[in-house]
């Protein structure tokens, strides 16, 4: 029982190029989350999905999309990478949507656009 | 929303009991406060979760008066391992709106 696994753990991008982050869960949870977390930050919601076959956006959804591929994987798609979009990605998932849901979090995705 | 406030950051020795309080003046009838650990460089993990009074497990416990606006977490016993954020969050299931985790409290525990 892997929980929620990430890939890749650290990437570089140079500002334009794109990448997806993967994300998948053996819990059997239906809700699925990407955060993002800048230095001294808290996390912060970019997308969801509540259920498969839904996604949503978050706090801060621009500049990325999402694929809610199965009830396992949640994929997390940079277009057109920026020097902004440095940050560390969470995954996370929930058995149900919502903050009280416990939410059980991936390893993380270091991310650095150059 | 139920907005969270929590202090920045508290300091411990190891063997102390640590009490971080956090404050939700708009906590609604159907919301649970829920409490994370986040360790540096690893996704946050669940500690401890409650609607009111008191919850008891093996890392910790949560205290919430009967008016629900604010929680304790209390930590007995801290040790150098505990240092780490904890985030406070309020909220319900169903509703993303609020998770907000904001910035947490940063206990640093000293030998």
């Amino acid at each position: 029982n892997a929980g929620v696994t990430q890939t890749p753990k650290f990437q570089v991008l140079k500002t334009g190029q794109s990448m997806t982050l993967q994300c998948a869960q053996d819990m059997n949870h239906n809700s699925m989350y990407w955060y993002r977390q800048d230095p001294g930050m808290g996390l912060r919601l970019i997308y969801y999905s509540a259920s498969e076959g839904t996604t949503d956006k978050g706090e801060v959804p621009n500049g990325y999309n999402v694929s809610r591929l199965n009830k396992r994987e949640f994929s997390l798609r940079l277009e057109s990478a920026a020097p902004s979009q440095t940050s560390v990605y969470f995954c996370a998932s929930s058995e149900w949507p919502g903050a009280g849901e416990t939410q059980y979090f991936g390893p993380g995705t270091r991310l650095l656009v150059l | 929303l139920a907005k969270t406030t929590q202090p920045i950051s508290m300091d411990s020795y190891e063997g102390q009991e640590v009490n971080i309080t956090c404050s939700h003046n708009n906590i609604a009838t159907n919301d649970y406060i829920t409490w994370y650990q986040q360790f540096p460089s690893q996704g946050p993990r669940f500690i401890i979760q409650g609607y009111k009074t008191k919850v008891t497990n093996e890392v910790a416990s949560l205290f919430i008066p009967a008016d629900r606006k604010s929680s304790t977490l209390s930590l007995p016993r801290v040790s150098l391992s505990d240092t780490a954020v904890y985030y406070c969050l309020v909220g319900d299931t169903g509703n993303t709106d609020k998770l907000i985790f904001g910035t947490g409290t940063r206990l640093q525990v000293f030998p």
